[in-house]
């Protein structure tokens, strides 16, 4: 039983589009982000929200836009797709903020 | 703010060679520390983790490191590496007064057999 999934697994689309990445947890826990890792394999983090609440918000584009339903749900949605896109995005989650995280499998988006 | 400095961005090694990886952190408080590894197409997993107690923490597959609070530093080592250790190593750090987690820009370890 995965403890954090994300769907889609692979993602390719093209510029201008707009798309959603899903992110489900089954641990229980109260905190979730979000985070971008490139090509080089820098690791980024985008948002993290504790119990639905939005409490970090880094140097993100206004293009992207998380909704967290609940606390084991954290969704991201993209606008206005561009070729700096291209990542692999990672959920995670953790019991609280600055506690151990536990990741997704990621999604690989590609924008074309 | 806090700041993760892993200064070793590719380490190539043979198959039983001892392995230290460098981290050094900057944060003006008490901190939680951390290393995951990516193995290839995959995600992060926690490797070892330190919060108090003990400064030499043990992890899983025979990794540990030792937090060394006068040097900023919590190294990660192993006495005898496998070519199933080829990964990207990362360390993160956590102030613990529920602060974010920041991560270091990664180590990639190929271990050669």
């Amino acid at each position: 039983d995965t403890a954090v999934s994300q769907t889609p697994k692979y993602l390719v689309t093209q510029m201008g589009n707009d798309k959603s990445i899903k992110c489900e947890q089954n641990l229980g826990h109260d905190t979730m982000y979000w985070y971008k890792q490139d090509s080089k394999k820098f690791l980024k983090i985008m948002f993290s929200y504790n119990n639905k609440e939005l409490i970090i918000n880094e140097t993100v584009p206004n293009r992207f836009s998380p909704k967290s339903p609940d606390k084991a749900h954290l969704n991201l949605h993209i606008n206005s797709l561009e070729l700096g896109d291209s990542a692999v995005y990672f959920c995670a989650s953790s019991n609280l903020l600055g506690y151990e995280q536990y990741f997704g499998p990621g999604t690989r988006l590609t924008v074309t | 703010a806090q700041s993760v400095s892993q200064h070793n961005h590719h380490v190539i090694l043979s198959e039983a060679a001892s392995l230290e990886l460098g981290c050094n952190y900057s944060y003006g408080g008490t901190v939680n520390l951390f290393w995951y590894v990516q193995y290839p197409g995959q995600h992060l997993q926690l490797l070892l983790k330190y919060f108090s107690g003990d400064p030499l923490v043990k992890g899983i597959k025979g990794f540990e490191a030792e937090f060394i609070k006068s040097k900023f530093s919590f190294n990660l080592r192993k006495p005898s590496v496998q070519w199933s250790d080829t990964a990207e190593y990362f360390c993160a750090v956590a102030g613990t007064n529920a602060g974010k987690s920041t991560f270091g820009d990664g180590t990639t370890l190929t271990v050669k057999p």
